[in-house]
Order: C-alpha cells, then structure tokens, then sequence
C-alpha cells in the first residue's frame, strides 16, 4: 500500500533557529499534501495544504512566513518552521493522496518537535 | 472545521466488539465518511470509509444509516492493540484534493 515517510521523526532545536521536516511519498506520486499539528491531547489540526508546484494554501490563523512549505516533486514536500519558540513544540504530521487511491489520504508517522 | 460529533471516550472488554459511534447530520449528499484511528504518538492509520452502504473489510465495519446522519464503526473482536483515538471524518474524498478535518474524536479503551 501507500506509504508516507516523515523525516526526522524527533528533533530538538534551539529557539530562533529554523528547522526543516520532510514528507515524501515511497511508493506513488502525491500532487497534494497536507501537513497537521497536534498539540498534547488534542486532535490534529490542518496547518496548509501543499500543492505540487504551486504556493501552498494556509489555513486560517497560520502564519504562511512561519511555516514555509515547499512541495517540488511529485513526492516530497518540506516543511520549515522558522525562528522556532518553545510555542513551536509539537507533533507535526503530513498526509499525502495517492492520485489513483480510493482509500483516503496516507499520513507519515509524525515528527516530534522540541524547541529549548 | 469538523463536522462529526463523537463521545470522547469508551471501554471495551478484549475479545468483545467495540461499537464507536459518530453524528454527522449535515453530511452532503457526495461526502464520505471516512474512518482513522491513531496509537499514541503516530500518524493515522485509515480504517474504513463508505458512502451509504455498510462496508466490512479486515479490519472493521461501517454501518451507515440510511439517512447517513450517523454512523457506527464495528471492531468485531476487539484486542489490547486496537487502544487509540478513533476520528470519524466527513469528506468529499481524496480525487477532489479535499481537505480532512479532524474532530476530537473517541479515545478507545480496551480492557484485558
């Protein structure tokens, strides 16, 4: 099946420092991508959907120069959260959609983000 | 924003079926519904989705009701690694690029 990778699963950074996580698609090509937070206990929340060589469309209350997307291939979209604050600290995680699939997006397995 | 109403949390004994239940009255007519649930710390992992009529495969049924204002997610034989949060979403589906909302979904407990 479908299978979306998300790399660094953990990272932990500075505050002030930017820090880049990527989304790529294994085995099938994803014109769209979506990337989520979740905060401790809580559901995830749609940041910005992604859009293979265009610019992506935030979500309201997301702050676009926050949090850089960039989706240049077919199969890999980054996210880079700039100048991070311990605010920044989540579970960030990216969904892809197959563009033949019938079974719903594919999600990664989520990176860990801790800013000290 | 979400569109699905769920109860927070539910037990389940092992071995016994788990019935999760989700409102979404004001689904359209060309919104699915879809099914994931996520164990702690990972990303989603789908389960199910139907349009109108139930549907079964290895993991769970859906049963949708006729006027798709609500749906029940079946786990037939529920086992300790089937605890997690289970979101019910409504969506137009993936080949229109929609987006997934995220309720707050049902944290399932299973009891040895």
């Amino acid at each position: 099946g479908a299978v979306v990778s998300q790399h660094p699963s953990r990272v932990i950074c500075k505050s002030g420092t930017s820090v880049k996580i990527e989304c790529r698609s294994l085995d099938f090509q994803a014109t769209t991508m979506f990337w989520y937070r979740q905060f401790p206990k809580k559901s995830l929340m749609l940041m910005a959907t992604s859009n293979e060589g265009s610019k992506a469309t935030y979500e309201q209350g997301v702050e676009k120069d926050k949090f850089l997307i960039n989706h240049a291939s077919l199969t890999l979209s980054t996210l880079t959260v700039t100048s991070a604050h311990p605010e920044d600290s989540s579970f960030y995680i990216c969904s892809a959609r197959e563009l033949q699939g019938l079974r719903g997006y594919t999600f990664g397995s989520g990176t860990r983000l801790t800013v000290v | 924003d979400a569109k699905t109403t769920q109860p927070p949390s539910m037990d389940c004994a092992e071995g016994r079926a788990a019935n999760l239940p989700c409102n979404h009255s004001t689904i359209s007519g060309n919104e699915y519904v879809y099914w994931y649930r996520q164990i702690h710390s990972q990303g989603p992992q789908y389960i199910i989705h139907g349009l109108k009529n139930n549907e079964t495969n290895e993991m769970a049924s859906l049963i949708i009701t006729e006027d798709r204002k609500s749906s029940t997610l079946i786990l037939p034989h529920a086992t300790l690694r089937d605890t997690a949060v289970y979101y019910c979403i409504v969506s137009r589906g993936p080949n229109t690029g929609n987006q997934f909302y995220f309720g707050t979904g049902t944290s399932l407990t299973v009891i040895p």
